[in-house]
């Protein structure tokens, strides 16, 4: 079985200075892991994931994620923060066991971004 | 379709009435997914779908859910006799295989009084 512990519930951070959310994860195989953000009254999108390849991956919006398997952590950056990245971000990891490709979900982290 | 669409987007219910939520996928997309998301929390894996067979139900909460797919395309979850502990947002995913990348549909807002 698997679980994601995301470390803050909350993150607030000021315009033009650089994010971190952290990330957290157990699994039983070689996983694959994820972030999602979630805007207000919006879907769910996928920010970026890690499948095994190179440990440090980038995403859409200026995201990059950190793959340390030493550390069982998948940290979420970006350089600089813009009020449009106030969100709710979720560390996902995939279970390929019964269930396809089920995915685990973090308990979310909520990012607050001031002027 | 452009994405994953749910109906109804909101609905509100009284304690003890069935409701039936409804997941159209993308067209094309042979798997799928329903998770609920309880207010401030993460989202909970409920059942996937290969197909038209369910062969992982071990998410569903209760023998009061159940959930089947037609045609290989549209997926209705059901939840009979609701309990207000039932209230959460229930959203569905679709991926082009099962291992494939899941899309996320904008979720049902299930509130049952």
């Amino acid at each position: 079985a698997q679980s994601v512990t995301q470390l803050d519930s909350h993150v607030s951070v000021s315009e033009g200075t650089p994010v971190l959310l952290r990330c957290n994860y157990s699994s039983s195989y070689s996983p694959s892991l994820f972030w999602y953000v979630q805007h207000p009254n919006k879907g769910l999108q996928l920010l970026l994931k890690y499948t095994s390849a190179a440990t440090l991956v980038k995403g859409i919006n200026g995201f990059e994620a950190e793959f340390k398997k030493s550390e069982t952590s998948f940290h979420l950056t970006k350089p600089s923060a813009h009020m449009s990245d106030a969100a709710e971000y979720f560390c996902v990891v995939s279970d390929r066991g019964n269930a396809g490709n089920m995915l685990t979900f973090g308990g979310g982290t909520r990012l607050m971004v001031k002027p | 379709g452009a994405g994953v669409s749910q109906s109804p987007s909101n609905k509100v219910t009284e304690k003890g009435k069935d409701v039936e939520l409804r997941c159209d996928p993308i067209s094309g997309h042979t798997a799928l997914y329903w998770y609920r998301q309880r207010l401030g929390q993460g989202l909970e894996f409920l059942i996937y779908f290969q197909g038209n067979s369910a062969p992982d139900k071990s998410g569903l909460p209760s023998d009061r859910f159940s959930a089947e797919r037609t045609g290989e395309s549209v997926s209705t979850l059901t939840i009979q006799r609701t309990q207000q502990e039932d209230s959460a947002v229930y959203l569905c995913a679709s991926s082009q295989t099962s291992i494939g990348e899941q899309f996320f549909g904008p979720g049902t807002r299930l509130t049952v009084l």
